[in-house]
Parts: C-alpha cells; sequence; structure tokens
C-alpha cells in the first residue's frame, strides 16, 4: 500500500522559512516524480512544486512560489522535501505531497511525459502569521 | 499557462440522480486530463485519468469523457457517498500543471 507520510507544518512569521517533509512506502520511490500541492483554506488546489524520478532530479515551480521555494529529495530516505523561505500571509495552506504517475507520448514529434498526482499524502497545515 | 474552467461551480442533486460535470482548457491539452474528488478534510483523490480511464478501485457509475478542450465527469446515479467537490486538472507537460475550480455536488 502507498503511504506518504507529511512532517507537521505549523504556524510561521512573515518572512520566516519552514521545511517540510513527505516520507513515502510502498512503491519504488526513487523512479517516481513527486510534487507538493497546496490548498489555501476554503480554496481551491494549486500545484506548487515537482521534482522527477531517476537521475536527472529535474525540478519545476509555480511561479506564485518561484525564487522562494525550493524542492529536493533524498531517495535513501524515500523523502521529499519542500524548503519554503520568505513566507507571506499568501502561503497560509494545506500541503500535499503527491507521488506523480506518468506515460510518454512521443505523437507531436517531441517525446514528453505526462504526469498526474496518483496518489496523495494526507496534507499538512502551513499558517503564515505574525 | 492553460486555464481550467468547471462548470456548474455548485451542483444540488438527490440520491440516484445523474450529474454530469463540465471542464473547459483555454487551450488544447489532448486527453491529458485528470478527474479528482476531494472530502471535507480529506486529501483529494484520483478518479479518473486520461480523460476516461478509471482509477482502479474507483466505482463504475463514475465516467469521463472528451479530449481537446472539453472534458466531461459523470456520476450515472449517484450515491451518498459522492457528496463532495471534484476537480479537474490538466496534466500536458507542455505547460504548468493547473486544476479547475472545482465543483461541489451537493445534497438537493
Amino acid at each position: 500500500e502507498v503511504q506518504l507520510l507529511e512532517s507537521w507544518g505549523g504556524l510561521v512569521q512573515p518572512g520566516g522559512s519552514l521545511r517540510l517533509s513527505c516520507a513515502a512506502s510502498g512503491f519504488a520511490f526513487s523512479i517516481y516524480g513527486m510534487s507538493w500541492v497546496r490548498q489555501a483554506p476554503g480554496k481551491g488546489l494549486e500545484w506548487v512544486s515537482s521534482i522527477s524520478g531517476g537521475l536527472t532530479r529535474t525540478t519545476k515551480h509555480a511561479d506564485s512560489v518561484k525564487g522562494r521555494i525550493t524542492i529536493s529529495r533524498d531517495n535513501s530516505k524515500n523523502t521529499v522535501y519542500l524548503q519554503m523561505n520568505s513566507l507571506r500571509a499568501e502561503d497560509t495552506a494545506i500541503y500535499y505531497c503527491a507521488a506523480l504517475e506518468g506515460e510518454g507520448d512521443c505523437s507531436t514529434g517531441t517525446c514528453y511525459v505526462h504526469e498526474f498526482f496518483r496518489h496523495w499524502g494526507q496534507g499538512t497545515l502551513v499558517s503564515v502569521s505574525s | 499557462d492553460i486555464q481550467m474552467t468547471q462548470s456548474p461551480s455548485t451542483v444540488s442533486a438527490s440520491v440516484g440522480d445523474r450529474v454530469t460535470i463540465t471542464c473547459r482548457a483555454s487551450q488544447s491539452v489532448g486527453r491529458w486530463l485528470a478527474w479528482y474528488q476531494q472530502k471535507p478534510g480529506m486529501a483529494p483523490r484520483v478518479l479518473i485519468y486520461k480523460a476516461s480511464t478509471l482509477e482502479s478501485g474507483v466505482p463504475s457509475r463514475f465516467s469521463g469523457s472528451g479530449s481537446g478542450t472539453e472534458f466531461a465527469l459523470t456520476i450515472s446515479s449517484l450515491q451518498p457517498d459522492d457528496f463532495a467537490t471534484y476537480y479537474c486538472q490538466h496534466y500536458d507537460s507542455s505547460s504548468p500543471w493547473t486544476f479547475g475550480q472545482g465543483t461541489k455536488v451537493e445534497i438537493k
């Protein structure tokens, strides 16, 4: 059974930093891409950041967090991390860790891997407030 | 970025009703479209991916259709466990992942 367990978030002052972790089990962690998706109170879902599996560890970030957030992974610990700096009130949200499932497609002449969020953690609340 | 627009925002329905939620993408995403269900206080879970492929363990009353820019999620006979919020999401890798704003299915 796939399990994703996020660390406790908590309360952070504006401008502060926080590192979230997500421990994975039940699947071959190292070969799968991982992502963070957040949900502000009473709002919809917003993709935040992702890191590819395998050797490349390519990272992507949403424009709303670019320059302030770093995603990384430690395959020896089956864990993905989200380092958040210069936090703002608008970063207040539940942060979900998600494992990606992908399919390759070369029909356009260029090959892409299209990935969706197949498995989700239970989420952890990050509150940014003074 | 590709914008995803769901309609309606809220559906009021009764047990046994057929419910359809639509999702429109601002540009073609092929069939790279997933649907998620989220209940209050819980994480989302995937119901359908690649527009119409049912995730393992998801009841067959859920179905997905569409391609390009127009998609739909249909619940053929609404059950008490189906009252939740539903999100579409494109995963065309040429553009950042984006979700629709959500559709709440509530009891009529």
